[in-house]
């Protein structure tokens, strides 16, 4: 089945980097799109942005420019958010989504907690 | 950008009752590409609705979306145990895909 399977929890020092891996299975991953959302501790959804994975071109919206990269490995079926300079308002789960064929997100991955924390 | 407002924040409902979320969009959402998600706590959001009122693969037909241009409806006609969530409606017709705030739909 179609499945997005994300890296374990992280928690970092703030000043330090993190990279969440996403990794699609079950359909062919340059087909569709990888949109990442973050959700803050109590919080609703927030879309950063999408990456093609097809062209590798990313796209990140106002606010998730600069320290927030998309990337994939293609050969293993896998996208990242890489995160630099975190910061303690960076606390959240990161979640990876499909982009469906209607637009629509679908299935998402199980999200990944990092905590930034000294 | 397309700003999506949620009503009510939270909806207290009995198990059996008939729920109706709104999502009114600041402007006009094009080919009424708005979606709806479920997400119980602890757990990842959920397509329920694509399309305004298209139903994802597997959900069930009490859920049901509705609406055009920049007033759409989610309703639940028999609320289940399992239903009681937050939901989020999104936009995806023009970038930024913005969220809605959310409705909480809590046991009264």
């Amino acid at each position: 089945q179609v499945q997005l399977v994300q890296s374990g929890s992280e928690l970092k020092e703030p000043g330090a980097s993190v990279m969440v891996s996403c990794k699609a299975s079950g359909y062919t991953f340059k087909n569709y799109a990888i949109n990442w959302v973050r959700q803050a501790p109590g919080q609703g959804l927030e879309w950063m942005g999408w990456i093609n994975t097809n062209t590798g071109n990313p796209t990140y919206v106002q606010g998730f420019t600069g320290r927030f990269v998309f990337s994939l490995d293609t050969s293993v079926s896998t996208t990242y958010l890489q995160i630099s300079s975190l910061k303690a308002e960076d606390t959240a789960v990161y979640y990876c989504a499909r982009s469906t064929t209607s637009g629509a997100s679908d299935p998402w991955g199980q999200g990944t907690l990092v905590t930034v924390s000294s | 950008d397309i700003v999506l407002t949620q009503s009510p924040g939270t909806l207290s409902l009995s198990p059996g009752e008939r729920a109706t979320l709104s999502c009114r969009a600041s402007q006009s959402v094009s080919s009424n590409y708005l979606a709806w998600y479920q997400q119980k706590p602890g757990q990842t959001p959920r397509l329920l609705i694509y399309g305004a009122s298209s139903r994802a693969t597997g959900i069930p037909d009490r859920f049901s979306g509705s609406g055009s241009g920049t007033d759409f409806t989610l309703t639940i006609s028999r609320l289940e145990p399992e239903d009681f969530a937050v939901y989020y409606c999104q936009q995806y017709a023009s970038s930024p895909l913005n969220f809605g705030g959310g409705t909480k739909v809590e046991i009264k």
